[in-house]
């Protein structure tokens, strides 16, 4: 069984700080994907990482796929009160016919006070 | 809007009784996947469709639950005599089956159960 380990599990932020939320496993996964979710409602694809030691940016978001893809950081420059969320890490389960169903981290809550 | 769609958003209903949840994909999407989600945390995988058949079921999946693709396009997830633990958000995911694929989020079934 594939896992996924976040951290931390909480954080709580004053806005113009920067924060890092990290996603850990002792597997290898062919891609990482990082969500944003907002209460009530699904989550929101950010990124896909696949390639090892991959940097990806999105504005103030920056994300990195570890080398050996078993783990991932998300990095929030300058955090607003908008970044306010449930952020998660998920990757694809290889093999058989349980290929591309995800796996979860357990998420990461991040509020950001203005 | 061509995104996933689910319905209702919002079901309250009294232990005991069964309830029907109905899940749209992205149109041209042969994969749609069930996934539960517990306040504050990851979703967790229940099953998965590729076209109409029905690949893989979670240990989460009791008896209770069962689920449908008739046709290869909309899915229903069926919850027979619910009790106050099947409380969650019901979240359907859609993707394209090619390698390294996205999984795009609906915005999930809120259940609550009396």
């Amino acid at each position: 069984t594939q896992l996924l380990e976040q951290s931390p599990q909480f954080l709580s932020i004053q806005e113009g700080e920067n924060l890092t939320v990290y996603c850990n496993s002792s597997s290898v996964f062919s891609s990482l994907q990082w969500y944003r979710q907002e209460p009530g409602e699904g989550p929101v694809l950010l990124v896909t990482v696949v390639t090892g030691g991959e940097v990806k940016k999105l504005k103030r978001l920056t994300f990195q796929f570890g080398d050996a893809r078993k783990d991932s950081s998300l990095h929030i420059t300058a955090a607003q009160p908008g970044d306010t969320g449930l952020y998660l890490c998920a990757g694809p389960n290889a093999g058989g016919t349980s290929y591309g169903k995800l796996t979860f981290g357990q998420g990461t809550i991040l509020t950001v006070h203005p | 809007d061509t995104g996933v769609s689910q319905d209702p958003r919002h079901k309250i209903t009294k232990r005991g009784q069964n309830v029907t949840f109905r899940c749209d994909p992205i149109s041209e999407h042969n994969r749609l996947y069930w996934y539960r989600q517990t306040l504050g945390q990851g979703p967790e995988f229940l099953t998965y469709f590729q076209n109409e058949a029905q690949l893989e079921k979670s240990r989460l999946l009791s008896d209770r639950f069962s689920a449908e693709r008739p046709k290869g396009s909309f899915s229903t997830l069926e919850i027979q005599r619910t009790e106050q633990g099947d409380s969650a958000m019901y979240l359907c995911a859609s993707s394209l089956r090619v390698i390294k694929e996205t999984q795009y989020f609906g915005p999930g079934t809120r259940l609550l159960v009396l």
